[in-house]
């Protein structure tokens, strides 16, 4: 059965830092997500991803966050500057023409 | 704001037993509900959806109900196995709105052996 790649499993990172979660969607999907799960607490939608352009972001999302999908299979997520509350679970998502969405087992980024 | 809610945190089963976990959504436009699963240290994994022109969906050994006049659904897991241990997520998207998941806080599932 398909399915979506993160890396790494868990990364830590020092406050300050610029972090880069990887992931590799299902390849012939279209739209890419990120969400984010910090301990404890629901999934949060982060930004969404089509046609190589976001196409909604939330609050969270800020000038921090960045995507980018650099060549045909890669989809990252980067945080430019970390903080101590960025900590959380990242789970990247992807889907294809239907409503059903695949998600990655997640990257867990602790910012120390 | 729109919101997607759980009424119990923890519900705790039989093995064998069945279960149903609750869900209740505010936003009367959705068209479209699914339910994860969550386990320990892994992603969301879809179980079942349903949409709005639907009152009833089975699946194997899962049901969806949807009651839109209350704006409530709930996932009825029959012959409950330890395997289903998890975290169970309900999720709703508007209408047009499927670029983005509005996820639940969640109902952990226990399976008493």
């Amino acid at each position: 059965e398909p399915e979506v790649t993160q890396t790494p499993s868990h990364q830590v990172t020092q406050m300050g830092q610029e972090v880069i979660l990887r992931c590799v969607p299902i390849s012939n999907h279209l739209y890419f997500y990120w969400y984010r799960q910090i301990l404890g607490q629901k999934v949060e939608f982060l930004v969404s991803f089509y046609n190589n352009e976001i196409s909604e972001k939330s609050e969270i999302f800020d000038d921090q966050f960045s995507v980018e999908r650099p060549d045909g299979s890669n989809f990252t997520l980067k945080i430019r500057s970390t903080k101590l509350e960025d900590s959380a679970m990242y789970f990247c998502a992807s889907r294809g023409r239907h409503y059903g969405y695949t998600f990655g087992s997640g990257t867990r980024l602790t910012v120390v | 704001g729109e919101s997607v809610g759980l009424h119990l945190p923890t519900l705790s089963v039989q093995e064998g037993d069945n279960s149903i976990i609750n869900c209740a959504y505010s936003n009367s436009a959705s068209d479209y509900f699914i339910w994860y699963k969550q386990e320990s240290g892994k992603g969301p994994q879809f179980i079942i959806d349903i949409r709005s022109n639907m009152d009833k969906r089975q699946g194997q050994r899962v049901t969806v109900l949807l009651n839109k006049t209350v704006k409530h659904l709930s996932l009825q897991i029959a012959a409950t196995q330890p395997g289903d241990s998890a975290v169970y997520f309900c999720a709703e998207i508007p209408p047009g709105g499927y670029q983005k998941v509005t996820f639940g806080t969640g109902t952990k599932l226990q399976v008493i052996p």
